[in-house]
C-alpha cells in the first residue's frame, strides 16, 4: 500500500540535543512538507520542498533544518537552537496539479 | 497574520443533529478548499473540498458551503454520529501555486455525544 511513514512515533529528547525526525512516502508524490502541531495553533509550515535537492522555509523554520537528497525521503532535523520542540510533527506529500495532502501519523517529540 | 481562521476551537453536539463548523479566510488569492479530520496522535485525512468556482459540495453527511463575498466556509455533518468526533481543520490553497501549498485555520475540535 501506499503510504507516508514517520519514525518514530514518539521521541524524547535532552535539551541541548539534536534530533532528526524520519519521513519516507511511497506515493511518487513531487512535494513533501513538514508541520508542526500545537494546541489552539493548528498546521504550522516548518519547511517544503517541491523537487528533489531544493527545499523552502514555510513559517517557523527558526531551529529547524532539511534535506531532500532522495524524491521519497525529507527527513526533519530540531536543532539545539529551536526554543521549544515539544510538539507534535506531520509530514505530508501532493502532487504536482492536484490540491491536497496525504499526511503521514505523526510524531510526537518531547523534551525532557 | 492568520490567513485562515476557525473561531470556535470547540464544539458539542447530540448525536443525530446537525454539526455546523466554520472557517474564515482573508487571502482573496485563495480559490480552493478542503476539511480535514484529524484523531488525537494520527494524521489528518482529508475530508472534502470546494473549488471557488462552486458554492456547494456535497459528499454523503458532509456538505461544505463557501461564500466567498464573506470569504466564508462552513462544513455541515448531518446527522452527526459519535465517531465524528474529531478535530476538524480547514485548509486553503491559493491560485498559481502548482504544488497546491495549503494554509491551516487552527482547528476545531468536534464532540458528538450519545
Amino acid at each position: 500500500d501506499g503510504g507516508i511513514t514517520q519514525s518514530p512515533k514518539y521521541l524524547f529528547r535532552k535539551e541541548g540535543q539534536n534530533v532528526t525526525l524520519s519521513c519516507e512516502q511511497n506515493l511518487n508524490h513531487d512535494a513533501m512538507y513538514w508541520y508542526r502541531q500545537d494546541p489552539g495553533q493548528g498546521l504550522r509550515l516548518i519547511y517544503y520542498s517541491q523537487i528533489v535537492n531544493d527545499f523552502q522555509k514555510g513559517d517557523i523554520a527558526e531551529g529547524y533544518s532539511v534535506s531532500r537528497e532522495k524524491k521519497e525521503s525529507f527527513p526533519l532535523t530540531v536543532t539545539s537552537a529551536q526554543k521549544n520542540p515539544t510538539a507534535f510533527y506531520l509530514c505530508a506529500s501532493s502532487i504536482r496539479g492536484r490540491r491536497g495532502y496525504t499526511f503521514g501519523s505523526g510524531t510526537r517529540l518531547t523534551v525532557v | 497574520d492568520q490567513q485562515v481562521k476557525q473561531n470556535s476551537p470547540s464544539l458539542s453536539v447530540q448525536e443525530g443533529r446537525i454539526s455546523i463548523l466554520n472557517c474564515d479566510y482573508t487571502n482573496s488569492m485563495f480559490d480552493y478548499f478542503l476539511w480535514y479530520k484529524k484523531y488525537p496522535a494520527e494524521g489528518p485525512t482529508f475530508l472534502i473540498s470546494i473549488s471557488s468556482i462552486k458554492d456547494k459540495n456535497e459528499d454523503g453527511r458532509f456538505t461544505v458551503f463557501l461564500n466567498k463575498s464573506a470569504k466564508h466556509l462552513s462544513l455541515h455533518i448531518v446527522p452527526s454520529q459519535p465517531g465524528d468526533s474529531a478535530v476538524y481543520f480547514c485548509a486553503a490553497s491559493a491560485y498559481g501555486t502548482s504544488y497546491g501549498k495549503l494554509t491551516f485555520g487552527q482547528g476545531t475540535i468536534l464532540t458528538v455525544h450519545p
